[in-house]
């Protein structure tokens, strides 16, 4: 049971390049987010998804879209990257959207858009 | 304005003492309380969850108090570990009657170094 796992866990991009930031998990959970860390500032909702075939949007989606295609995975887009994207990317996921559910985290991914 | 204020903002203490952090919060309206733990390199791992009706909750070594009246919670560690160091982000649920979620509100955590 290897959780939430995120690929890759370090990238470097040119400003304009685009990417595709991979999380899978193995629970059979319904919900899986995307969030960002900046240095100083707490985690950000970049983008939710309730279910299978479903995305919407958080707290700063622009920049940003997503795909969940499959149950266990949750793309996160970069189509034209910016300095202003440099931060470090986690992606969790919960059994269901319930506030009292508790939401698990993958290791993160760190970026730098240069 | 929901905000969640974390202090202090870091923390250098020695192996085998006791510490104390504290969480501040103006959500509304409250639903639950979490502290994680992140290591470094590392994504949060939750450590406790308080309701509004509970003061206080252990987890081995780390016991979280709440105080619903004052919004105020802290997460104390007794008999600090070198695996101790770690930053520690409290997180306060509210219901979002706007969206099929609850939300979530990140504090930006204490760091918390533990020296031998």
């Amino acid at each position: 049971n290897a959780g939430v796992t995120q690929t890759p866990k370090f990238r470097v991009l040119k400003t304009g390049q685009s990417m595709t930031l991979l999380c899978a998990q193995d629970m059979n959970h319904e919900y899986m987010y995307w969030y960002r860390q900046d240095p100083g500032m707490g985690l950000r909702l970049i983008h939710y998804s309730v279910g299978e075939g479903t995305t919407a949007k958080g707290e700063v989606p622009d920049g940003y879209n997503v795909s969940r295609l499959k149950k266990q995975n949750f793309l996160l887009g970069l189509e034209s990257a910016a300095p202003s994207q440099t931060s470090v990317y986690f992606c969790a996921s919960s059994e269901t959207g319930g506030v009292y559910n508790e939401q698990f985290f993958g290791p993160g991914t760190r970026l730098t858009v240069l | 304005k929901n905000q969640v204020e974390q202090s202090p903002q870091s923390l250098i203490i020695l192996e085998g003492k006791n510490c104390t952090l504290q969480c501040n919060y103006t959500v509304s309206p409250f639903s639950n309380l979490r502290w994680y733990k992140q290591d470094t390199g590392r994504g949060p791992v939750s450590l406790t969850i308080m309701t509004f009706s509970e003061n206080t909750k252990s987890n081995g070594r780390y016991t979280a108090t709440l105080d619903a009246d004052t919004k105020q919670s802290s997460l104390h560690i007794t008999a600090s570990q070198l695996s101790d160091s770690a930053s520690y982000i409290c997180v306060v649920s509210a219901v979002d009657r706007g969206s099929t979620l609850g939300r979530l509100y990140f504090g930006r955590g204490t760091q918390l170094t533990v020296w031998p």
